[in-house]
């Protein structure tokens, strides 16, 4: 069975770092481009970041960039966003997602993060 | 950077048909993906843009695009497919993936 599982998400301070992780089984990881998303309360589904099969190219959104650091660990099949100077307006609950041909064809059941003081 | 137009919300009769549009620039040029949102569950791929239809979807659900709107089209709605859904297309001149702001679907 295809599965995906974040963990990492907490309440952090704004200005702060977080760490996301996400445990990938039941496919060949490393030939698939994968993703995170997030969907802050009351609000649509964001793209935040993707990466290639082999990491070798990486894109993030507007939003995050310069901010946030996405990489996998293919040996180990699980990916990581790095999360930094967290703004309240991260807020959200964070899903990583498995790409199939530009679409998110598998997800993970989310991770909240939440920035507040 | 390109941008997808949804309506809020959308309402419907047990056993009618429901059409989710999703407007951009030039959208039938572009592989356009539909996912559906229930609330406490993690988004589902009902409608790949390739034409593939995801497992599990049924046939009742299915996807279409001409000129600058694409529209989900849900025949024969039911109580369970009460959902968010949201549009989606990858950006090749920005590399970025975009999804329009969401349908709430609601069954009468």
């Amino acid at each position: 069975e295809v599965q995906l599982l974040e963990s990492g998400g907490g309440l952090v301070q704004p200005g702060g770092s977080l760490r996301l992780s996400c445990a990938a089984s039941g496919f060949a990881f490393s030939t698939y481009a994968m993703s995170w998303v997030r969907q802050a309360p009351g609000r649509g589904l964001e793209w935040v970041s993707a990466t290639s099969g082999n990491g070798a190219k990486t894109y993030y959104a507007d939003s995050v960039k310069g901010r946030f650091t996405f990489s996998r660990d293919n040996s180990k099949n699980t990916l990581f966003l790095q999360m930094n100077s967290l703004r309240a307006d991260d807020t959200a609950v964070y899903y990583c997602a498995k790409d199939r041909a530009y679409a998110f064809d598998v997800w993970g059941r989310g991770t909240m993060v939440i920035v507040s003081s | 950077s390109y941008v997808l137009t949804q309506a809020p919300s959308v309402l419907v009769a047990p056993g009618q048909t429901a059409r989710v549009t999703c407007g951009g620039n030039n959208i039938a040029t572009k592989s356009v993906h539909w996912y559906q949102r229930k609330p406490g569950q993690a988004p589902v791929l009902v409608v790949h843009g390739d034409g593939d239809r995801p497992s599990g979807i049924p046939a009742r659900i299915s996807g279409s695009s001409s000129g600058s709107t694409a529209t989900l089209t849900i025949s024969r709605v039911e109580a369970g497919d009460e959902a968010d859904y949201y549009c989606q297309v990858w950006d090749g001149t920005t590399d970025h993936w975009v999804f329009g702001g969401g349908t709430k679907l609601t069954v009468l």
